[in-house]
């Protein structure tokens, strides 16, 4: 079965600087996806960010990049320019190949981000 | 557009009561799923419905009880709940078999439940 890995509870950052989250996962499978999610106060669940395992480029999406280290089946995800919205719950996420039956998420135990002002 | 709604917002309910949550998505999603999740925990599968049919049950008690009644609709009823059900109770859809593309899970904003 796959697992994933926050070994992060808890991370702070002052606004404007960088911080990185860190997030392994284990798994057999060779062809998966990859997700951060967002989950702020409100607890609305937002996609930050997606990796495709056979893409070696890393995704980007504005100020969010992610480390994807196949390999070492590590996936971090890097916040540039930190800002005070960004204090939320983030959870590393992954996804089996595509089913029929559609597909199971599997989450990691979040990390709490606090951005200092 | 990439909307999941989910009503109500709040609900609070007796052990004795019948409650349904409701969710909606108009994106073309064929898969849809609800979870449960307790406050700073990691969301939890429940159900996964695919082309409106029930494909995946996490072994959940019979008091929630799914519906799909068509591809853009998704209820749970609730029926004789426990106070330890009180959680946010979140919809989330998702394409199938969208290839390599893969299916990215959009979530509802969720519904907050107690039980008393």
């Amino acid at each position: 079965a796959q697992t994933v890995t926050q070994s992060q509870p808890e991370m702070s950052v002052q606004e404007a600087e960088t911080v990185t989250l860190s997030c392994t996962y284990d798994t057999s499978e060779s062809d998966y996806y990859l997700f951060w999610y967002k989950q702020p106060p409100s607890r609305q669940m937002i996609l930050v960010i997606r990796q495709e395992a056979y893409k070696q480029q890393n995704a980007t999406e504005n100020r969010f990049s992610v480390n994807f280290q196949k390999a070492a089946k590590s996936f971090s995800l890097k916040i540039s320019d930190s800002q005070l919205g960004d204090a939320a719950m983030y959870f590393c996420a992954y996804r089996s190949p595509p089913r029929e039956y559609g597909n199971k998420l599997v989450f990691g135990a979040g990390t709490i981000l606090r951005v200092k002002s | 557009d990439t909307e999941v709604t989910q009503t109500p917002k709040h609900l609070v309910m007796g052990m004795t009561n019948k409650k349904s949550l409701k969710c909606e998505q108009h994106m073309g999603h064929r898969a849809m799923y609800w979870y449960k999740q307790k406050a700073k925990k990691p969301p939890e599968l429940m159900f996964v419905y695919s082309y409106e049919k029930l494909s995946i049950n996490e072994s959940v008690p019979s008091r929630f009880s799914p519906e799909c009644p068509n591809s853009s609709l998704l209820n749970l009823h609730l029926h004789a709940l426990q106070p330890e059900d009180s959680a946010l109770y979140l919809c989330a859809s998702s394409q199938i078999l969208a290839g390599k593309k893969g299916e990215t899970q959009y979530f509802g904003p969720g519904t907050r439940l107690l039980v008393l």
